[in-house]
């Protein structure tokens, strides 16, 4: 069975801290991993994917196999990234998605 | 391009009656999914269509049905309401298979009262 474990429901930092919001995941393959943003009054948004390794809005996430983590970091917060964050799995071969409970993240300025 | 078009936004119906939930993909996108988000339960798979076949089925009663058309467009059916189906529901596609990633639509408010 595969699980997405997102530790913190809140999250509050200071404009221009650093951000780290957790993944962890459960699953005896080899998943794909996402991060979805959701903004006030906006819909579920794709962030980013670990497939691409890219880098969105000063967001970047790696995946750690050993410790079956994908957590999100970015080195300076902004006030336009408070959102609610979902980390989501997909298994191997699979389209349809595992999210996390999310995280709301709220940058204080 | 258009985004997910998810009609309509808003429903109210009765405990024991059936409501349809319509969803236009991406053009060009053959993939697409339900979901249910409740602040109980996050977001929770209901099932994916690709080329109007049932790829996936998550843990919901069979109450829940849902289909697609030739054109891609996507119906899910909630029959005999339930209190706690109330929620909202989203639908999200994708181009097909592989880590593309989901374009998520803005959702139907769905009250059951």
């Amino acid at each position: 069975a595969q699980r997405v474990t997102q530790p913190e429901k809140l999250l509050s930092v200071f404009k221009g801290a650093p951000v780290e919001l957790k993944c962890n995941y459960s699953y005896s393959g080899s998943p794909e991993l996402f991060w979805y943003v959701q903004y006030s009054r906006q819909r579920l948004q794709l962030l980013l994917r670990h497939i691409s390794r890219e880098s969105i809005k000063g967001f970047t996430a790696d995946l750690n196999k050993g410790e079956t983590s994908f957590h999100l970091k970015k080195p300076f917060a902004q006030e336009e990234d408070s959102a609610m964050y979902y980390c989501a799995l997909a298994r191997t071969g699979a389209n349809n998605l595992f999210f996390g409970t999310g995280t709301r993240l709220t940058v204080i300025p | 391009k258009a985004g997910v078009t998810q009609t309509p936004r808003y429903l109210i119906k009765t405990r024991g009656q059936q409501v349809t939930l319509s969803c236009s993909p991406i053009s060009g996108h053959r993939s697409v999914s339900w979901y249910q988000q409740t602040p109980g339960q996050g977001l929770q798979f209901l099932f994916e269509y690709f080329s109007e076949t049932q790829r996936n089925k998550g843990n919901f009663p069979g109450r829940f049905s849902g289909r697609q058309f030739s054109n891609s467009r996507s119906e899910m059916n909630v029959s005999t309401l339930e209190l706690g189906d109330s929620a909202l529901y989203l639908c999200a596609s994708s181009p097909g298979q592989g880590s593309y990633g989901y374009t998520f639509g803005s959702g139907t408010r769905l009250t059951v009262v």
